[in-house]
């Protein structure tokens, strides 16, 4: 079964400090691994996408890792700030045309001052 | 990127009536729509596929009269629930389908429904 499973469900940092989310999956055929960021009540927007090739991708403040061996990717955040406050989404396509998108639950995660 | 308008952002309406969503692609065309359900602290969960001049095709346990799904154009996909129940209550988000292989999906900003 295609599963993508995300931990922790929910952290609380303080502005300022770094934080590494993770994700596991179980998806086969696997194409890609995209992180997005979803605040309360909007849609998710994406942060980075990353091929089975790609080891390590960044986005500005954030970075993501990935082992497709075995099946695990990181999403680190440096140096937080409060706009961070939002849930961070692991996605796994199962095609290259992202037709067969398999969500995450999303980790939420709370930056205070 | 692409842009996407979804329309309305949130709705309250009484239980029995319908309540239609429209999601817009306002910079390319799209083929294919994709429509998502979520509940709260629950990951996206897909609806039904909607391709344009065709039937959408469902999710198992989606109901399609219920859920009624037009695509009549490359840049509009509506998604009407019709009959609202309370337990239709929740964020509604359309994404329309990629245009090329491994390119990231764009989404709306998301309709809240509420069913009172």
């Amino acid at each position: 079964k295609n599963q993508v499973e995300q931990s922790p469900q929910s952290l609380i940092i303080l502005e300022g400090k770094n934080c590494t989310l993770q994700c596991n999956y179980t998806v086969s055929p696997f194409s890609n691994l995209r992180w997005y960021k979803q605040d309360t009540g909007r849609g998710p927007v994406s942060l980075t996408i990353m091929t089975f090739s790609e080891n390590t991708k960044s986005n500005g403040r954030y970075t993501a890792t990935l082992d497709a061996d075995t099946k695990q990717s990181s999403l680190h955040i440096t140096a937080s700030q409060l706009s961070d406050s939002a849930s961070y989404i692991c996605v796994v396509s199962a095609t290259e045309a992202g037709t067969a998108l398999i969500f995450g639950k999303g980790t939420t995660l709370s930056v205070s001052s | 990127g692409a842009v996407v308008s979804q329309h309305p952002s949130w709705v309250i309406c009484k239980s029995g009536t319908s309540v239609k969503i429209e999601c817009r692609s306002l910079d390319f065309q799209a083929t294919t729509m994709f429509w998502y359900r979520q509940f709260p602290k629950q990951s996206l969960m897909l609806m039904a596929t909607s391709n344009e001049g065709s039937k959408a095709t469902y999710e198992q346990g989606v109901e399609k009269d219920k859920f009624l799904i037009n695509h009549a154009s490359l840049t509009l996909s509506t998604l009407t629930v019709t009959s609202a129940h309370p337990e239709d209550s929740s964020f509604y988000i359309c994404s329309p389908g990629p245009d090329g292989m491994n390119t990231e999906a764009f989404f709306g900003q998301g309709t809240r429904l509420t069913v009172v």
